[in-house]
């Protein structure tokens, strides 16, 4: 598509619910990225995706956090159980190629709201 | 670890007036850094970014930056805001993952609005 898909764009759930939270990168970018931006705060890397492979999940806040990718294209991060801690704006962004070549920039969705009531 | 510094939380500027936007990183190796926009249910924008070379660094919407390895700074500015300059900004730093590729790291953002 022209641009970082991500739905749906709002989602409010009851504590304790699973949510999944979906991403459409833009065509043939190979790099994929998952931050989440509480209230008031900055964007909070969660984890990064290079083709389908995931090597690095130091940012995801605990175990009730997944994600996944397939086919180097949509990814689907996954809440269990959620939290009201979790209430925010997850938001994903795709590049053509990693950052490390400095030669690309990341492009955002608009993100998806998640309030946990 | 890596780390962004935006000191400024909220900045007013009248309508014309020339603005500027602080942002210190923490990096040990040569940064790449970017400057994103976020208007109000708009997703981010990325103004300008700097990888190399020339250390001012001209974007979109009139916008500048200059990279300060001294300072560790990168401080965005505009000599004229207009009023939909209105928004959220955020700098970041393109910063090593464990080897395994990079992503951006981003300060907490600067909120600025415009007064006529």
């Amino acid at each position: 598509g022209a641009g970082v898909s991500q739905s749906p764009s709002n989602k409010v759930t009851e504590k304790g619910k699973d949510v999944e939270l979906r991403c459409d990168p833009i065509s043939g970018h190979t790099a994929l990225y998952w931050y989440r931006q509480r209230l008031g705060q900055g964007l909070e890397f969660l984890i990064y995706f290079q083709g389908n492979s995931a090597p690095d999940k130091s940012g995801l806040p605990s175990d009730r956090f997944s994600a996944e990718r397939t086919g180097e294209s949509v990814s689907t991060l996954t809440i269990q159980r959620t939290q009201q801690e979790d209430s925010a704006v997850y938001l994903c962004a795709s590049s053509s190629q990693p950052l490390r070549t400095g030669l690309t920039e990341a492009f955002f969705g608009q993100g998806t709201r998640l309030t946990v009531v | 670890a890596q780390s962004v510094t935006q000191p400024d939380i909220h900045i007013t500027v009248s309508e014309g007036a020339s603005l500027e936007l602080r942002c210190n990183y923490s990096y040990g190796a040569t940064p790449y850094l970017f400057w994103y926009v976020q208007s109000p249910g708009q997703g981010l924008q990325l103004l300008l970014k700097y990888f190399s070379g020339d250390t001012l660094v001209q974007g979109i919407k009139g916008f500048e930056a200059e990279f300060k390895r001294s300072q560790s700074s990168f401080n965005l500015r505009k000599p004229s805001v207009h009023w939909s300059d209105a928004a959220e900004y955020f700098c970041a730093v393109g910063a090593r993952l464990n080897q395994a590729g990079t992503a951006l790291i981003f300060g907490k953002g600067t909120t600025l609005s415009v007064s006529s």
